[in-house]
């Protein structure tokens, strides 16, 4: 089956570290995104990314990283620089080359900074 | 100007009622109007979307009004179940001179339908 994978599901980080989200997809799109959803704010984007070795900041990228090593997968360090990281992150993928407003979503990653 | 207001934040309906969510956008270049459905635990999926020269859509018991003038759109649907809780969220696709996807998306809306 084609879809997003992304991991882990749930997270847990201490204060001043590092984390890395995984985000792997097998439905062949060059574009891939990362999302954040907090309770009454929707979903605000954080990086996104239209082709290998391109990406481009978001709304609220301040205290994230990405890579786009390969068409595959991009993931997403949260840094101990971003000031309320404790969230739900959601990873999608379009096909590129077309505007069709359509993204595929991988299940989340829930983050709890404790 | 790249926002989109939705409302209401939640909602609950009883079984078989109508379930009736609205999105307010200011940017008049917005070309394509999904709405996205998210179950807990889950990532949001496609539902219906619009063009803004369309007035209505229609999927089933799902239905997108669409108001050009008044920069308005809304979900409706009707005879909601109880499975339909989930939370639904509006966006709007930005022009863009690069090909992509980067939607604008609403608050969301959190609809519980009570049996």
């Amino acid at each position: 089956d084609g879809g997003i994978t992304q991991s882990p599901k749930y997270l847990f980080r201490k204060e001043g570290q590092n984390v890395t989200l995984s985000c792997e997809q097998n439905l062949n799109h060059d574009a891939m995104y990362w999302y954040r959803q907090d309770p009454g704010q929707g979903l605000r984007l954080i990086y996104y990314s239209q082709i290998v070795n391109d990406f481009q900041k978001g709304d609220i990228a301040e205290g994230y990283s990405v890579s786009r090593e390969k068409k595959e997968s991009f993931p997403l360090t949260v840094t101990s620089a971003q000031k309320n990281p404790t969230a739900f992150y959601l990873c999608a993928s379009s096909i590129s080359g077309r505007r069709t407003g359509e993204l595929f979503f991988g299940e989340g990653s829930r983050l709890t900074v404790l | 100007q790249q926002q989109v207001k939705q409302s209401p934040q939640s909602l609950i309906v009883q079984k078989g009622g109508i379930s009736i969510i609205n999105c307010a956008y200011e940017n008049t270049a917005f070309d394509y109007f999904p709405w996205y459905q998210q179950f807990p635990g889950k990532g949001p999926a496609l539902l219906i979307a619009i063009r803004p020269d369309v007035s209505e859509k229609k999927e089933g018991r799902f239905t997108i009004s669409f108001n050009k003038s008044a920069k308005q759109f809304s979900l409706h649907i009707m005879d909601s179940q109880p499975g339909d809780s989930a939370t639904y969220f509006c966006a709007a696709l930005p022009p863009s001179l690069e090909y992509g996807n980067k939607l604008v998306f609403g608050a969301g809306t959190i609809l519980r339908v009570k049996s």
